[in-house]
C-alpha cells in the first residue's frame, strides 16, 4: 500500500541553523506533496505545496524540494528560530484520499 | 470567516455510549474529511466526502459513521464507543480534493473509559 514516511526521531538544532526534514514515499507516484505545521493541541496548518514537475518551491525562509527519482521531498527552514519549533507533516493525495506521514518534531534551541 | 469549527473540544465517554462529533465549515468547500491522530501513528483518515450526499471510507472506518446532508456540515458518529477510539479527532476541508490545501479544525480530544 502507499506509504509516506518521515523520520520519526525528533530533530534538535541551534537557532540560526538550517533545519532539513525528510519525507519519503513508496508504492505510488503522487502528483504533488504538501507540508503542514502542527503545534501542540492544534490542528495542522498548511505551509507549502510542490508539484511533481517542480524541483523546488520557496516561501520566505521555507524551501521544499521534490525528487521523483529518489521518491523524496526535503523541507528546509533557513535561519531557524525558536518559534519554528513544532511538528512538521508531509502529505500526498492518492485518488481522493490525503495521506499524512507521522511527522517530525523539530526543536530550535536558543 | 470561522474556517473549520469542531465541537466539542473535549469529551469523555463510557464504553458503549454513542456520540456525534460536529464539524462545520463556512468556506463552501466541497471536500471534507475526518482523521484521528494517535501518538506515533500520525493522522489516519477515517471517512471523507467529496460533496453533499457523497461519503466514502478511509483507512480506519470501522466503528464510525458519517453523513453529508449539506455542504457545510460533516458530523462523525460513534455508535458504540470503545477504549480503542480514545484519540484526537480532526476534521478538515478543502476546496476540492485535488491540488488544494486542507484546512483543519482545532480537534476534539476524546477519551473512552
Amino acid at each position: 500500500s502507499q506509504k509516506i514516511e518521515q523520520n520519526s526521531e525528533a530533530l534538535n538544532i541551534q537557532e540560526g541553523k538550517t533545519a532539513t526534514l525528510t519525507c519519503n514515499y513508496t508504492n505510488y507516484s503522487p502528483a504533488y506533496l504538501q507540508w503542514y505545521r502542527q503545534d501542540p493541541g492544534r490542528g495542522p496548518v498548511f505551509l507549502l505545496l510542490i508539484r511533481e514537475n517542480e524541483k523546488e518551491k520557496r516561501k520566505e525562509r521555507l524551501k521544499v524540494t521534490f525528487d521523483t527519482t529518489l521518491k523524496q521531498s526535503l523541507f528546509h527552514i533557513t535561519a531557524s528560530q525558536p518559534a519554528d519549533s513544532a511538528t512538521y507533516l508531509c502529505a500526498a493525495r492518492r485518488a481522493r484520499q490525503l495521506t499524512f506521514g507521522s511527522g517530525t518534531q523539530l526543536t530550535v534551541l536558543p | 470567516n470561522a474556517g473549520v469549527t469542531q465541537t466539542p473540544k473535549f469529551q469523555v465517554l463510557k464504553t458503549g455510549q454513542s456520540m456525534t462529533l460536529q464539524c462545520a465549515q463556512d468556506m463552501n468547500h466541497e471536500y471534507m474529511s475526518w482523521y484521528r491522530q494517535d501518538p506515533g501513528m500520525g493522522l489516519r483518515l477515517i471517512h471523507y466526502s467529496v460533496g453533499a450526499g457523497i461519503t466514502d471510507q478511509g483507512e480506519v472506518p470501522n466503528g464510525y459513521n458519517v453523513s453529508r446532508s449539506t455542504t457545510e456540515d460533516f458530523p462523525l458518529r460513534l455508535l458504540s464507543a470503545a477504549p480503542s477510539q480514545t484519540s484526537v479527532y480532526f476534521c478538515a476541508s478543502s476546496y476540492t480534493n485535488e491540488n488544494t490545501e486542507a484546512f483543519f479544525g482545532q480537534g476534539t480530544r476524546l477519551t473512552v473509559v
